[in-house]
């Protein structure tokens, strides 16, 4: 298995433009999770799904925030608009039964 | 909700010594216990885990141990190599299916040759 992928690596933008993450799970994994890490609050969780359902967004800072898994094999993270404070890493992960997450290699985003 | 502290947040030690990383949580709950080591530039990366019914594991030269009774566990590297160098979580959870994971703020971790 190719392991949680993420796209894009690196995305710079400018304040006020919409940010789309993107997130593909490890095949038969049935939970997904969204982090954002920075060096003030180290790893946030955002928001995560269960059989891709939404159970816990109490992460998700403000409405600028939103997250969608429309099947088993894809999650999207949108920002609009997107503030120069958002910027940080954004991890997705995936599990099994809620251990042994696996981690994607991560978005790092710059809103400038 | 779970809350857990690690320390020490950095950690600096010479080649072929010990390091020992502590986390306390505070959901008596808790039941399973992952550590993760994260590279620069790379995303956490599961290490070892250890669950409630179990008191020591080991992988090699890690180890992670968890007293119950006093809600902390820790994590032990022996023989400590250059490459060892890097940020470690640790985590708790109640193990749940689904159920998210609380990271520990992190240590970095420096491997002197």
């Amino acid at each position: 298995d190719a392991g949680v992928i993420q796209s894009p690596r690196h995305e710079v933008t400018e304040m006020g433009q919409e940010v789309t993450l993107r997130c593909k799970p490890i095949s038969g994994h049935n939970s997904l999770f969204w982090y954002r890490q920075t060096m003030m609050r180290g790893l946030e969780l955002l928001i995560y799904f269960n059989n891709n359902v939404p159970i816990d967004d109490s992460g998700m800072p403000e409405d600028r925030f939103s997250a969608k898994m429309p099947n088993a094999s894809f999650s999207t993270l949108k920002i609009q608009p997107s503030e120069p404070r958002d910027s940080a890493v954004y991890f997705c992960a995936s599990s099994l039964f809620g251990d042994g997450y696996t981690f994607g290699s991560g978005t790092r985003l710059t809103v400038v | 909700g779970e809350n857990v502290e690690q320390h020490p947040s950095t950690l600096s030690v010479q080649e072929g010594d010990s390091a020992v990383i502590k986390c306390t949580y505070s959901d008596s709950a808790s039941n399973y216990f992952p550590w993760y080591k994260q590279e620069l530039g790379k995303g956490p990366q599961l290490i070892i885990d250890i669950r409630s019914n179990v008191g020591e594991k080991k992988d090699q030269r890690i180890a992670v141990t968890l007293n119950k009774t006093a809600k902390h566990f820790s994590l032990h590297i022996t023989e400590t190599q250059p490459e060892d160098s890097a940020v470690y979580f640790c985590a708790a959870s109640t193990g749940a299916a689904g159920n998210k994971l609380t990271f520990g703020g992190g240590t970095r971790v420096l491997v002197k040759p």
